[in-house]
């Protein structure tokens, strides 16, 4: 079975500052995974995804990041953080070898920045 | 700007009644997710498809939900009989083969 552990519920950053949102995955074949963000009575934007290739995944408005085979982690991070990237983050991942299975979501992260 | 599209946005029903969600996935998307948010419980995967095929639906109460897709423009959620329990956000999303899901803006479903 997959799975995805995000272990904050909540991180604060002040802005200006980098941030790190903390993804760690779980699957018995390669990954397929994913960073989603939600703002409040919206549904889920797609944010980055790593397939295959360089470690270090470009997404948008500024967000990169960086797939760990060893360590299976797969952590959101912005070198400058603002207040407008509050929101809720999800990390996402997919078995490659598994076609019948869905994207498995993590709990969130919840992000605030703070002026 | 393609967009995943799903209807009602808002439903409030009592409990014991049928309620039907529908969902348009993008064109050319041949996979469509149906996934439930609650505070408790985050997102769950309720249903996926892939060509209009169910493949998985394990996450879903077999007893009184049930998942289709009449035809690749149209995915359905029913719940009959809904319970109070029932209520969450539901979210349609649709991509491509090993792809990113695009999601839809979801259905706020209470039951009362």
């Amino acid at each position: 079975a997959q799975s995805v552990a995000q272990p904050e519920d909540q991180v604060n950053v002040a802005e200006g500052n980098p941030l790190t949102v903390k993804c760690t995955y779980s699957v018995s074949g390669n990954p397929y995974l994913f960073w989603y963000v939600q703002y409040p009575n919206r549904g889920l934007q797609f944010l980055l995804k790593y397939i295959t290739g360089d470690n270090l995944v470009k997404g948008s408005y500024g967000f990169e990041a960086e797939f760990n085979k060893s360590q299976t982690s797969f952590h959101l991070k912005k070198p400058s953080a603002l207040v407008s990237d509050s929101a809720l983050y999800f990390c996402a991942v997919r078995d490659k070898g598994r076609g019948a299975d869905g994207l498995t979501f993590g709990k969130g992260t919840h992000l605030i920045i703070q002026p | 700007d393609a967009r995943v599209t799903q209807t009602p946005r808002h439903k409030v029903t009592e409990m014991g009644q049928e309620v039907t969600m529908r969902c348009q996935p993008i064109l050319g998307h041949n996979t469509v997710f149906w996934y439930r948010q609650t505070m408790m419980q985050g997102l769950e995967l309720l249903a996926y498809f892939r060509n209009r095929a169910p493949l998985d639906d394990s996450g879903m109460p077999k007893d009184r939900f049930s998942a289709e897709m009449p035809d690749a423009t149209l995915a359905t959620l029913k719940i009959q009989p809904s319970e109070p329990r029932d209520s969450a956000v539901y979210f349609c999303a649709s991509g491509r083969d090993g792809g990113e899901a695009f999601f839809g803006q979801g259905t706020r479903l209470t039951v009362v």
